[in-house]
């Protein structure tokens, strides 16, 4: 079956900092892949997604590929803010059935 | 862009009540809606997947009885949590998607059973 392995948390960063969460999955098929954002008390919105090996999703600054060969989505920020503290999910399937990574908490301080 | 609505966005509530929780599709028609739930500091585990006009889709180890869910509209699905208890306390989202979109999440639902 599908699965998704994320790095565990909490990933603390100072402001501006370099930020990758690594992700890795295992599927049938051809999966879509998605990053996922939930901030404190709330759901969760979509934050980039790649739908086919090699796409690159990218939105506010964030950014991944869809490595086939390695099994890796990997979510990278060049520069983080203390505003993009929250819960990262790395999220495998197609436009209804979801497999959910674990989630990375990150933690971004001034 | 899509919207999913979900209301309340927190409950309080004595052992041995009843909530009923709502997830609406603002702009766009859902056949399917997933329920989820979440515990602290964990990922979401899927619940159910509630379709439109038809019986709800349980996964493994979720009481039918105790969640009940009703689909009876093309924009709105209700989770409801039947005796509630205080193991039952959680927070609840649901999720739905325009066809050929990736699911759109509801705020969530904080239930706290006293």
């Amino acid at each position: 079956g599908n699965s998704v392995t994320q790095m565990e948390g909490p990933v603390t960063l100072s402001e501006e900092a370099f930020l990758t969460i690594n992700c890795t999955y295992t599927a049938t098929g051809y999966p879509s892949l998605f990053w996922y954002v939930q901030y404190p008390g709330e759901g969760l919105q979509l934050l980039l997604k790649a739908t086919k090996a090699d796409d690159k999703g990218s939105n506010k600054g964030f950014e991944a590929t869809y490595r086939k060969e390695t099994t890796s989505f990997h979510l990278e920020k060049g520069s983080v803010q203390v505003s993009d503290s929250a819960v990262y999910f790395c999220v495998l399937g197609g436009y209804s059935t979801l497999t959910f990574g674990k989630g990375t908490m990150l933690l971004v301080s001034p | 862009g899509a919207v999913v609505s979900q209301h309340p966005s927190w409950v309080i509530c004595k052992s041995g009540t009843s909530v009923k929780i709502e997830c609406r599709s603002l702009d766009f028609q859902a056949t399917t809606m997933f329920w989820y739930r979440q515990f602290p500091k964990q990922s979401l585990m899927l619940m159910a997947t509630s379709n439109e006009g038809s019986k709800a889709t349980y996964e493994q180890g979720v009481e039918k009885d105790k969640f009940l869910i009703n689909h009876a509209s093309l924009t709105l699905s209700t989770l409801t949590v039947t005796s509630a208890h205080p193991e039952d306390s959680s927070f609840y989202i649901c999720s739905a998607g325009p066809t050929q979109e990736p699911q759109h999440f509801g705020d969530g639902t904080r239930l706290s059973i006293l």
